[in-house]
């Protein structure tokens, strides 16, 4: 069965410091996506990952793949209440155009204390 | 350019009654995806349809049905409400980009069924 796992699920954290949230998923895919939710909201595409030791960096947050390790990190430097959100990844099992299956993690739910 | 629009954004509903949740994909976008979003089952996708056909569905009973029409427009359609089926129902326009799948999420209907 197909599953990706992130971890934690719910973190709280205070301003300045920094984390890491991990995104383990269980079969092959060189293609990793990181959204963005703010509470009752759409969700918002973060970054792409398509190759094995991609790394991707807007502001404060980096995200990172491993594939050999079927693992993508998404590390946040010196945190800010902005940041407070919950944070999906989803991997991509689709090999071209007309076969698309995207497997998501079940969040994590990111509270940055002032 | 036009991102994703679903309508409507709110929707209240009694049990046993039906409702249609419309998408409209940006503009050249072939899919459409659709997801129920609930604090419990967190995010869950129920289908996607690719060029007016469904190519995907997800654990769903068959309340929930979908079309998509020559415009790339999209339907979605739960009969017999369920006190269960009040969540976020976000749509997702798709297009592949030679290499991955670039999805962009409209900003959900909320249903309320009472």
């Amino acid at each position: 069965e197909l599953k990706v796992e992130q971890n934690p699920l719910f973190l709280s954290m205070q301003e300045g410091k920094n984390y890491t949230i991990y995104c383990n998923y269980s079969t092959t895919s060189d293609r990793l996506y990181w959204y963005r939710q703010d509470p009752g909201k759409s969700l918002e595409s973060l970054f792409v990952l398509l190759s094995n030791g991609a790394v991707k960096q807007e502001g404060r947050l980096m995200a990172s793949l491993d594939t050999k390790a079927r693992l993508s990190t998404l590390h946040i430097t010196a945190a800010v209440h902005d940041l407070s959100a919950t944070y999906f990844c989803a991997v991509d099992m689709g090999l071209m155009d007309s076969n698309y299956q995207l497997i998501w993690g079940a969040g994590t739910k990111l509270i940055i204390k002032p | 350019k036009a991102g994703v629009t679903q309508t409507p954004r709110y929707l209240i509903k009694t049990r046993g009654q039906q409702v249609t949740l419309s998408c409209s994909p940006i503009s050249g976008h072939r899919s459409v995806s659709w997801y129920q979003q609930t604090p419990g089952q967190g995010l869950q996708f129920l289908f996607e349809y690719f060029s007016e056909t469904q190519r995907n569905k997800g654990n769903f009973p068959g309340r929930f049905s979908g079309r998509q029409f020559s415009n790339s427009r999209s339907e979605m359609n739960v009969s017999t409400l369920e006190l269960g089926d009040s969540a976020l129902y976000l749509c997702a326009s798709r297009r592949w980009r030679g290499g991955y799948n670039e999805q962009f999420f409209g900003p959900g209907t909320r249903l309320t069924v009472l």
